[in-house]
């Protein structure tokens, strides 16, 4: 099945500056790459998702990129803000019945 | 927000008691899941279920079973509780399958003792 890595487990930057969380899969015919966020005792919430017929995906200070020939996507935050302190869940999938891997996620600490 | 509703949302049990957990949505989606969430682990597939009274397996569903008798309810059981069940556990739901957005309702706390 489906194998899903990020890195770096931990990450922390400075207000204002960006951040990059990379994740790579394993099962080539993965087709949908969603980003969660979720914040201490709450639930993940989907902050953006890409498909494979697409290379970047953006939202406001948010974007996804695919590499679908290296199998990795990452998520990029622009100008972060101490709102953006939260664990960072990526995943893949092939579609289908086929369920959703999540990566173990990375904690993201923004320092204001 | 999704329409969905988890509960119990906090539940202390003990050992060898039966637990189910109960996950209800408002959106008519096809697909729910339950996962379970621990430290280190992240979120990890217990059971889902693609229509009424379709189920199957996730990579974690040793000692778990689910039913689905209507669209909006999905039921979690935990036969004979044991300490290593707890955990947070969340449902999600989607419109479709694997490649659809999944979007997941507040979690339970289940702490088994």
């Amino acid at each position: 099945g489906e194998n899903v890595e990020q890195h770096p487990s931990t990450l922390s930057v400075q207000e204002g500056d960006s951040a990059v969380i990379k994740c790579t899969y394993s099962d080539s015919a993965s087709n949908y790459f969603p980003w969660y966020k979720q914040e201490l005792g709450k639930r993940p919430q989907l902050i953006i998702d890409i498909r494979s017929n697409v290379g970047e995906k953006k939202d406001q200070r948010i974007a996804v990129t695919l590499n679908k020939t290296a199998k990795h996507f990452s998520l990029h935050i622009t100008e972060t803000q101490p709102e953006d302190s939260a664990v960072y869940f990526c995943a893949a999938s092939r579609g289908g019945n086929n369920r959703l891997a999540f990566g173990k996620g990375n904690q993201v600490v923004v320092i204001p | 927000d999704a329409g969905i509703t988890q509960s119990p949302r906090h539940k202390v049990t003990e050992t060898g008691t039966p637990v189910t957990l109960r996950c209800h949505q408002t959106e008519n989606h096809r697909y729910m899941y339950w996962y379970r969430q621990d430290p280190g682990h992240g979120l990890r597939l217990i059971h889902y279920s693609y229509g009424v009274k379709d189920t199957d397996k996730g990579e974690v569903s040793d000692g778990y079973s689910v039913s689905r008798s209507k669209t909006e309810d999905f039921l979690l059981t935990l036969e004979s509780a044991t300490s290593s069940q707890t955990s947070v556990y969340f449902c999600a739901i989607s419109e479709g399958g694997g490649n659809q957005p999944q979007h997941f309702g507040d979690g339970t706390r289940l702490s088994i003792l």
